[in-house]
């Protein structure tokens, strides 16, 4: 199995921050990797797939980079509604496996 | 607007066997891979498995945590994805989420999500 290592697991950051949160996969997924947001009670929403394509409707200051085993989620200016939990996923071989999630917290 | 309405989610005991389902709308289910996705209470999320369309032959995939106990199935002509869980065990309680697979480019990733059916397993 491909195992995602996502950090940091929580991180504390203020409305206006620039935010970086890292997966690393355990062999190379190309670019095969999607990233999600859930808020609490919720299903996860789609952000990036394809390591860096923004899906619709989703604001420009989410940003997807990476290919192989290590890739980006960047928010170049976290907002209020930012604060949740992300994960990653890859999509390259079964089982499908997600990182174990990045909690972001109101510094 | 595509929606996916999961139900059939409740209290089983150890053993036992339930069966969900995931009502889906506003697209052509019959185009799409379809996948479910479980979530612990308080953990992170988990790949169940994959139902392929009729153009793949309905071929599917399962995780290895429940291979040959749950069963994946759909009617295209009820715009419908099941999931037969059978054999029940405590580690299987979660929310299930019903998701869409989306090609972007020979792998399919899930775009959208229904809203989760939470399944319990207790004695």
């Amino acid at each position: 199995d491909i195992q995602m290592t996502q950090s940091p697991s929580t991180l504390s950051a203020s409305v206006g921050d620039r935010v970086t949160i890292t997966c690393r996969a355990s062999q190379s997924i190309s670019t095969w990797l999607a990233w999600y947001q859930q808020k609490p009670g919720k299903a996860p929403k789609l952000l990036i797939y394809k390591a860096s394509s923004l899906e619709s409707g989703v604001p420009s200051r989410f940003s997807g980079s990476g290919s192989g085993t290590e890739f980006t989620l960047t928010i170049s200016s976290l907002q209020p509604d930012d604060f949740a939990t992300y994960y990653c996923l890859q999509y390259d071989g079964y089982p499908r496996t997600f990182g174990g999630g990045t909690k972001v917290e109101i510094k | 607007e595509v929606q996916l309405v999961e139900s059939g989610g409740g209290l089983v005991q150890p053993g036992g066997s339930l069966r969900l389902s995931c009502a889906a709308s506003g697209f052509t289910f019959s185009d799409y891979y379809m996948d479910w996705v479980r979530q612990a209470p308080g953990k992170g999320l988990e790949w169940v498995g994959r139902i392929r369309n009729k153009a793949k032959s309905y071929t599917t995939e399962y995780a290895a945590s429940v291979r040959g106990r749950f069963t994946i199935s759909r009617d295209d002509s009820k715009n419908s994805l099941y999931l037969q869980m059978n054999s029940l065990k405590t580690e299987d309680t979660a929310v299930y989420y019903c998701t869409r697979g989306r090609d972007s480019g020979g792998r399919f990733h899930f775009d959208f999500w229904g809203q989760g059916t939470l399944v319990t397993v207790s004695s």
